[in-house]
């Protein structure tokens, strides 16, 4: 069965650094997202992205944070400048219609950043 | 906005029938999500509602009730492997993106 990978699994960093965690949704999927989750809390949005553009963020989603297609099937989420509250599990999914169809998330097994 | 409520615990016996409830309010109503997440893994996909009433898929249920903005999941013949947090999720009003409930951590029991 298609999934969504996530690399790397696990990623250390300094304040203040950047990072990008990289995603290779399932391929003939259109929409893609991503979600964070602290530890122990629930799941978060932050963006979601069709047509090569950001279709909707959430408050979470700064201008510390931007995404890119950079080709045909990675999607990133870049974070400028860590801040220690931005350690968390980050989750990519991808849904092959929008969500106003029975078309669900399916996630990847995520980037646990932890900013040090 | 969105807001969705769970019970943040329920324990079960193996071979029991659990409910875990939901409660949401949400500006424009699009379908309940169920999903499920074993500690350290990704959530995946268990079911959803658009309609009132009741949706099988084996052991799993899930209810609605679109009037009282309700909904549950029912597990039944529970196993050690149901042990996880299962979110309920709604898709924001207008937006793309799904609104996940504060989960309910299920401990099954032998």
């Amino acid at each position: 069965e298609p999934e969504v990978t996530q690399t790397p699994s696990h990623q250390v960093t300094q304040m203040g650094q950047e990072v990008i965690l990289r995603c290779v949704p399932i391929s003939n999927h259109l929409y893609f997202y991503w979600y964070r989750q602290i530890l122990g809390q629930k799941v978060e949005f932050l963006v979601s992205f069709y047509n090569n553009e950001i279709s909707e963020k959430s408050e979470i989603f700064d201008d510390q944070f931007s995404v890119e297609r950079p080709d045909g099937s990675n999607f990133t989420l870049k974070i400028r400048s860590t801040k220690l509250e931005d350690s968390a599990m980050y989750f990519c999914a991808s849904s092959a219609r929008d969500t106003m169809t029975n078309s669900p998330l399916h996630f990847g097994n995520g980037t646990r950043l932890t900013v040090t | 906005g969105q807001s969705l409520e769970q019970p943040s615990e329920v324990t079960a016996v193996e071979g029991a029938i659990v409910q875990i409830n939901c409660t949401y309010q949400t500006s424009g109503f699009y379908g309940l999500s169920w999903y499920q997440q074993h500690d350290g893994g990704a959530p995946t996909f268990l079911s959803y509602n658009a309609l009132d009433g009741l949706e099988e898929t084996g052991r799993f249920s899930s209810f609605l009730s679109r009037s009282d903005s309700y909904g549950y999941l029912l597990l039944q013949e529970l196993q050690m492997k149901d042990s996880a947090s299962y979110f309920c999720a709604v898709r924001s009003g207008g937006g793309q993106n799904f609104v996940f409930g504060p989960g309910t951590r299920l401990s099954v029991l032998p």
